[in-house]
């Protein structure tokens, strides 16, 4: 019930089109969802961060769709950038310590 | 920009050797988590401090690994003897008390232990 499941645990997408990657969790006392962007041999950054009452948080080109009644978050990249190369890690949290349960990883690869 | 630091960056050790590593969060951050991360993979929690103390080490191989943060800021995460699967990323975050979600990670400590 603790695990945050994503996909694909790869994706090639052209520049200029959508990346779209998936997460599902269980356990419904997260109350934090959280995508980070990490490049290689650096640490993750955070990207962009939902709550369960919000359905849609967009900042610039990088939009996390939240459906809380399917257990189901998404990140979508607009507008997909060579530079937006990386791998994205999905996460969830608890209020209860605020650690963080991480999702497989997805690498992302714009093709120009 | 406040940045979490970590020192080495790199670390190259033999089996059986000690290494440390060292983290100085972001200032004000009373919450610090070390991670490890191996290649392709995401970070797995190994220890999380609320000031200098422990909060949660239940991932901790406490046999080999021990971390502190003695005076509530920097912390220092120490393998002894290093054994060949600890080849890893080496990850520090560190949290505001005022977004404690919020998890901003230092650059790491990539291992290699031969």
């Amino acid at each position: 019930q603790q695990q945050v499941k994503q996909s694909p645990q790869s994706l090639i997408v052209q520049k200029g089109g959508i990346s779209i990657i998936n997460c599902a969790y269980e356990n419904t006392a997260f109350d934090y969802f959280p995508w980070y962007q990490q490049f290689p041999g650096k640490g993750p950054a955070l990207l962009i961060a939902i709550r369960p009452d919000v359905s849609e948080k967009k900042e610039g080109r990088f939009t996390i769709s939240f459906n809380k009644s399917a257990k189901q978050f998404s990140l979508h990249i607009m507008d997909s950038q060579p530079g937006d190369s990386a791998t994205y890690f999905c996460a969830a949290s608890i209020k209860s310590n605020y650690q963080l349960i991480w999702g497989a990883g997805t690498k992302l690869i714009i093709k120009p | 920009e406040a940045e979490v630091a970590q020192s080495p960056r790199y670390k190259i050790t033999e089996k059986s050797q000690a290494v440390a590593f060292w983290c100085d969060p972001i200032s004000g951050h009373a919450t610090l988590y070390w991670y490890r991360q191996i290649l392709g993979q995401g970070p797995e929690l190994l220890v999380q401090f609320q000031d200098e103390s422990v909060v949660d080490d239940s991932q901790l191989p406490k046999d080999r690994f021990s971390a502190e943060r003695l005076k509530g800021v920097d912390s220092t995460l120490k393998i002894q003897p290093a054994e060949l699967g600890d080849s890893a990323m080496y990850l520090c975050a560190s949290t505001p008390q005022w977004s404690p979600h919020e998890q901003y990670f230092g650059p790491g400590t990539r291992l290699t232990v031969t």
